[in-house]
């Protein structure tokens, strides 16, 4: 149980243009989704937090109107990068959780590579 | 500001016992996690300590000593297997803040 799955798993793109990468509890809903990037050989940073039905929460640093998240139900939330640059090429990772925050459920990862 | 601070490699040969420190200093404690990620993978969930005091699974076990803002996981009987990041993390709020990350190696 608690598997998350996340799509595509890699993805290349031209600078200016959109991607969205989703993130899906396949066997549980997920009342709070998150939204991580990760450098090579560094720590996950959180981009922002995600409740079904509401607004996303972004951390100190991180542009909402370029990274659009939007959680549209319990087991979906996706993120848009917008107008990607090549410094927004990363691996972002979703979590979810359904209680107890301690525990969250990683997905495998998104590869975003923008040239 | 906040802080998790985790040396950033450790090396040991199979069989041996390693230990992975963290030190936090963060606005917030609900607890002290740890995830282990292989490269390229997703973390995955090892252990979680709310209270002060050693927890053991398996061949992990974490601690915990909230006065002193300081958890460590220790790994015995280390496989090949085990090589892999190993991230501490404070739940704060309804967050997790993670470490910088300790990449173990394990040799033959």
């Amino acid at each position: 149980g608690a598997v998350v799955s996340q799509h595509p798993s890699w993805v290349i793109c031209k600078s200016g243009t959109s991607v969205k990468i989703e993130c899906r509890s396949l066997d549980f809903q997920a009342t709070t989704m998150f939204w991580y990037r990760q450098f090579p050989k560094q720590s996950l940073m959180l981009m922002a937090t995600s409740n079904e039905g509401s607004k996303a929460t972004y951390e100190q640093g991180v542009e909402k109107d370029k990274f659009l998240i939007n959680h549209a139900s319990l087991t979906l939330s996706t993120l848009t990068v917008t107008s990607a640059h090549p410094e927004d090429s990363s691996f972002y990772i979703c979590s979810a959780r359904t209680s107890g925050f301690y525990e969250q459920y990683f997905g495998p990862g998104t590869r975003l590579t923008v040239t | 500001g906040q802080s998790l601070e985790q040396p950033s490699e450790v090396t040991a040969v199979e069989g041996a016992i390693v230990q992975i420190n963290c030190t936090y200093q963060t606005s917030g404690f609900y607890g002290l996690s740890w995830y282990q990620q292989h490269d390229g993978g997703a973390p995955t969930f090892l252990s979680y300590n709310a209270l002060d005091g050693l927890e053991e699974t398996g061949r992990f076990s974490s601690f915990l000593s909230r006065s002193d803002s300081y958890g460590y996981l220790l790994l015995q009987e280390l496989q090949m297997k085990d090589s892999a990041s190993y991230f501490c993390a404070v739940g704060n709020t309804d967050k997790l803040i993670f470490g910088t990350g300790t990449r173990l190696q394990v040799f033959p």
